[in-house]
């Protein structure tokens, strides 16, 4: 089976902006998280997806939002950039309970 | 309300001493999950295990042990024989039941010295 994917895997984006960062879980499996991590605040829940619906969300401001698809790819949009946005954005796969999450490579997201 | 605590920043140990990282959790629920993942310095988290709240028992795998002990909230990992390739950050992490929003502790930074 192939394992998590995100795209693109580096982005460099200037204060203000918008990204979106995707992920495709692995195969069968319908829930999708994001993660946030920094040096400073090490790996944070940003929301979880499952069957198109935000089941779970973290503390993050509304800048932060998601989606799922149909066929369980998620994306993850940042609006309005700030310095402090720049982290490694982590996407993680997993089955409908407390399934072992399987993580992807993660993207790369400096903020000039 | 969920907490992992890995008090250990950085180890350092030479190629094939021993090594036990430890990870003491907090949390309300009398059912819960506990994960252990290795990031290496690609950055992927790589899953090594997964213990339900109600399975006590010590496992072994390969050089690889974890100890979990509810009486003391604590799920400690042990490296036997260590390699060089053990050289990552360690994350310890802790799930409600029917949850997938996991909560980290900070990481262990262990740096195996050839």
């Amino acid at each position: 089976k192939a394992g998590v994917t995100q795209t693109p895997r580096y982005l460099i984006k200037t204060r203000g902006q918008q990204v979106t960062l995707s992920c495709s879980p692995i195969s069968g499996h319908r829930s999708v998280s994001w993660y946030q991590q920094t040096p400073g605040q090490g790996l944070q829940f940003l929301f979880e997806y499952f069957s198109e619906t935000q089941r779970n969300k973290g503390n993050f401001p509304g800048r932060f939002s998601g989606r799922q698809f149909s066929n369980s790819r998620s994306e993850m949009n940042v609006s309005t950039l700030e310095l402090g946005d720049s982290a490694l954005y982590l996407c993680a796969s997993g089955g409908q309970g407390t399934d072992t999450q399987y993580f992807g490579p993660g993207t790369r997201l400096t903020v000039l | 309300a969920q907490k992992v605590t890995q008090a250990q920043t950085e180890i350092s140990v030479v190629e094939k001493e021993d090594v036990t990282l430890d990870c003491v959790y907090e949390t309300r629920d009398t059912t819960y999950y506990l994960f252990w993942y290795k990031q290496p310095p690609s950055g992927e988290l790589v899953f090594l295990i997964r213990r339900n709240s109600f399975d006590e028992q010590n496992e072994i795998s390969g050089r690889y042990s974890w100890n979990f002990q509810k009486s003391t909230s604590s799920f400690n990992f042990t490296i036997t024989a260590s390699q060089v390739v053990d050289s990552a950050v360690y994350f310890c992490a802790l799930s409600a039941y029917f949850s997938n929003q996991f909560y980290f502790g900070t990481g262990t930074s262990l740096t195996v010295i050839p």
